[in-house]
């Protein structure tokens, strides 16, 4: 099976922080996704990468960057983070949309 | 605009019986579409599947139906276990539409299943 892995279950940082969220998967998949869910909003598409050092702006990237330097490993960064930015972020992995979305178990960011 | 649209956000049921959750879709370019289940505090996980080719696909208690007429997909759960109570999720993806490999959710419908 894929393995999808997020370094942390869960981080709380302070407004302002610079944070990394990574993200690593073990099956040799080209398309990498950041998504961030919250409540009554269902999931929003932050980023993307179709191949190692691509990436491709989501639907609502503004705050957030992306580093992609080797094919298994997705970085999500918040360059200034803000309470806004407190949400569950979630990492996908995908040979083709033909083959669905691996996703990993989550990240529950709080900035305070 | 919101391409994929899951218009109940609750649904509740009793076990044993039927679950029937919607979703609707506004991009003709879509020819493939699927249902992700997402417990508290975890990724969501790949339920099933279905092509534009087929209209029902089913896989144990788990059954999606799809009028492209309509634009409609549903999932049929039967028979319902509290187990099931989760977030379902409605994604759909344009295969040959240059779609950069990416999935379209829906926003989810809470699914709670009562003993």
């Amino acid at each position: 099976d894929v393995k999808v892995t997020q370094s942390s279950r869960y981080l709380v940082k302070r407004t302002g922080e610079k944070v990394f969220l990574e993200c690593v998967q073990d099956m040799d998949h080209e398309n990498m996704f950041w998504y961030r869910q919250d409540p009554g909003l269902g999931l929003r598409l932050i980023y993307f990468s179709y191949d190692v050092k691509m990436k491709e702006k989501g639907d609502i990237p503004e705050g957030y960057s992306v580093s992609r330097e080797k094919k298994e490993r997705f970085s999500l960064i918040l360059e200034s983070a803000s309470t806004n930015q407190t949400s569950m972020y979630l990492c996908a992995s995908s040979l083709s949309p033909a083959y669905g979305y691996t996703f990993g178990s989550g990240t529950r960011l709080t900035v305070v | 605009d919101q391409q994929v649209k899951q218009n109940s956000p609750s649904l509740s049921v009793q076990e044993g019986r039927i679950s029937i959750l919607n979703c609707d879709y506004t991009n003709s370019m879509f020819d493939y579409f699927l249902w992700y289940k997402k417990y508290p505090a975890e990724g969501p996980t790949f339920l099933i599947s279905i092509s534009s080719i087929k209209d029902k696909n089913e896989d144990g208690r788990f059954t999606v139906f799809l009028n492209k007429s309509a634009k409609h997909l549903s999932l049929h759960i039967v028979p319902s276990q509290p187990g099931d109570s989760a977030v379902y999720f409605c994604a759909a993806s344009a295969r040959s539409g240059g779609s950069n490999y990416k999935l379209t959710f829906g926003k989810g419908t809470l699914l709670t299943v009562n003993p």
